[in-house]
């Protein structure tokens, strides 16, 4: 089954302690996204990668970072996480079109809520 | 600045009633919209995109580049209906969304 897999799915930490939330996809996608989901505040994206090793900042980059060494997976890393990245994230993935621009659809995973206390 | 505007939060609407998502966008480029929809307990999924100008669920949207909007319309709501729906914007090697707008269908 196509799909993108995301873990934790839940995960409740302590200010400072480094974590890394793992993402995987097995539709040999090359585009792959960081997204947090907070209320009133939408998708808003962190990090994107086109390819094995090249990633990008998105809108909210602040105070995480991520790597691209295999095609299929994309961890996003929290080297000191604080209580406002408390929030809900989503990985996705999208195959790239033709004119190397993505195709636009995004497929997701099923999400991971944080907690930094 | 503000790509994507979603204005309405939350929008309560009676089963059989018609249903219209309000989405206007600002991109200079030739944009590329689509409208996301994540029901309870689901992950987020795609549910329609401009250039293919098909219905799903019964829904539709039609891209007005003069409005720049791209709002998402059913002429009868039912309760599945009932989810958050994201509209997206692609720009260049990214995919802004807005806010989402909470569609809650009344019985």
């Amino acid at each position: 089954e196509a799909q993108v897999t995301q873990n934790p799915r839940y995960l409740i930490t302590v200010t400072g302690k480094k974590l890394t939330v793992t993402c995987s996809q097995n539709m040999n996608h090359e585009y792959m996204s960081w997204y947090r989901q907070d209320p009133g505040l939408g998708l808003r994206q962190i990090y994107y990668s086109m390819n094995v090793e090249v990633t990008d900042k998105g809108d909210v980059p602040e105070g995480y970072k991520v790597s691209r060494k295999e095609k299929r997976n994309f961890p996003l890393i929290l080297e000191s996480p604080s209580p406002n990245q408390t929030s809900l994230y989503f990985c996705a993935s999208s195959r790239l079109g033709t004119s190397g621009s993505r195709t636009g659809e995004l497929f997701f995973g099923e999400g991971s809520r944080l907690t930094v206390l | 600045a503000q790509r994507v505007t979603q204005p309405e939060k939350l929008l309560s609407v009676f089963k059989g009633a018609p249903v219209e998502l309000k989405c206007n966008y600002s991109y200079s480029g030739s944009p590329e919209l689509f409208w996301y929809v994540q029901y309870s307990r689901q992950r987020l999924q795609l549910l329609l995109r401009h250039i293919s100008r098909e219905s799903i669920k019964g829904f539709t949207a039609d891209l007005n580049k003069g409005e720049t909007s791209f709002h998402l319309k059913k002429p009868f709501a039912q309760e599945e209906d009932s989810a958050m729906y994201y509209c997206a914007l692609k720009m260049d090697d990214k995919i802004i969304f807005g806010k989402g707008t909470r569609l809650h269908i009344l019985p």
